[in-house]
């Protein structure tokens, strides 16, 4: 079945690490996406990609980092600059011509500072 | 711009009652609106959508929506609740550029 996997489904990271959460897709989706949900304050948009070797800045890029070198896969570094990371990660995806068709999520990433 | 509002950020309502999620949007151009779910430690489900045709759409598990124009609503409703439907409620728009926003989402809590 086809689908978006986001790994680890828990990871615990220390202070001033950086941490690389996993996105893969095998949709053929062009576009993935990664948020941030925080308790009562919905889902933010950290990074967008439409297209291999691009990417954009979402609403709270900061503290993060991404890439995009397969159509499959788009991993979200946390990295040690992100002061508040504990947090659960949302990685989906879209077709180009799918913004009628809404997205398809993964079952998330949960992170923890320790 | 876009946006999405959602009244209430906890919802209770007995087994067997209706469910009634409020959901109203701001955007320049017509939107195209959704409806998600996330059960606990999950990623979000996609309950149904509005694209322009039907104004008033059904989707999944028994849940409708109406898109009100003249209200900028698109609330969700369900006739009879049932305790499977406890979860967190997500109202989102995306309206010519392509990105989703969400709102901040609706616990619906069922009492049995």
């Amino acid at each position: 079945d086809g689908g978006i996997t986001q790994s680890p489904k828990y990871l615990f990271r220390k202070e001033g690490q950086n941490v690389t959460l996993s996105c893969e897709q095998n949709l053929n989706h062009d576009a993935m996406y990664w948020y941030r949900q925080d308790p009562g304050q919905g889902l933010r948009l950290i990074y967008y990609s439409q297209i291999v070797n691009d990417f954009q800045k979402g609403d709270i890029a900061e503290g993060y980092s991404v890439s995009r070198e397969k159509k499959e896969s788009f991993p979200l570094t946390v990295t040690s600059a992100q002061k508040n990371p504990t947090a659960f990660y949302l990685c989906a995806s879209r077709t180009v011509s799918g913004t009628i068709y809404g997205y398809t999520f993964g079952s998330g990433t949960r992170l923890t500072v320790v | 711009a876009q946006s999405v509002t959602q009244l209430g950020s906890h919802v209770s309502v007995s087994e067997g009652a209706l469910v009634l999620l409020r959901c109203n949007y701001s955007s320049s151009v017509p939107p195209y609106l959704f409806w998600y779910v996330q059960y606990p430690n999950q990623g979000l489900q996609l309950l149904l959508k509005y694209t322009s045709a039907a104004t008033l759409v059904k989707g999944i598990n028994g849940f409708e929506a109406e898109f009100k124009k003249s209200e900028t609503s698109f609330h969700l409703t369900k006739p009879s609740a049932h305790m499977s439907d406890a979860a967190e409620y997500f109202c989102a728009v995306s309206a010519g550029n392509e990105k989703l926003t969400f709102g901040t989402g609706t616990r619906l809590t069922i009492i049995p």
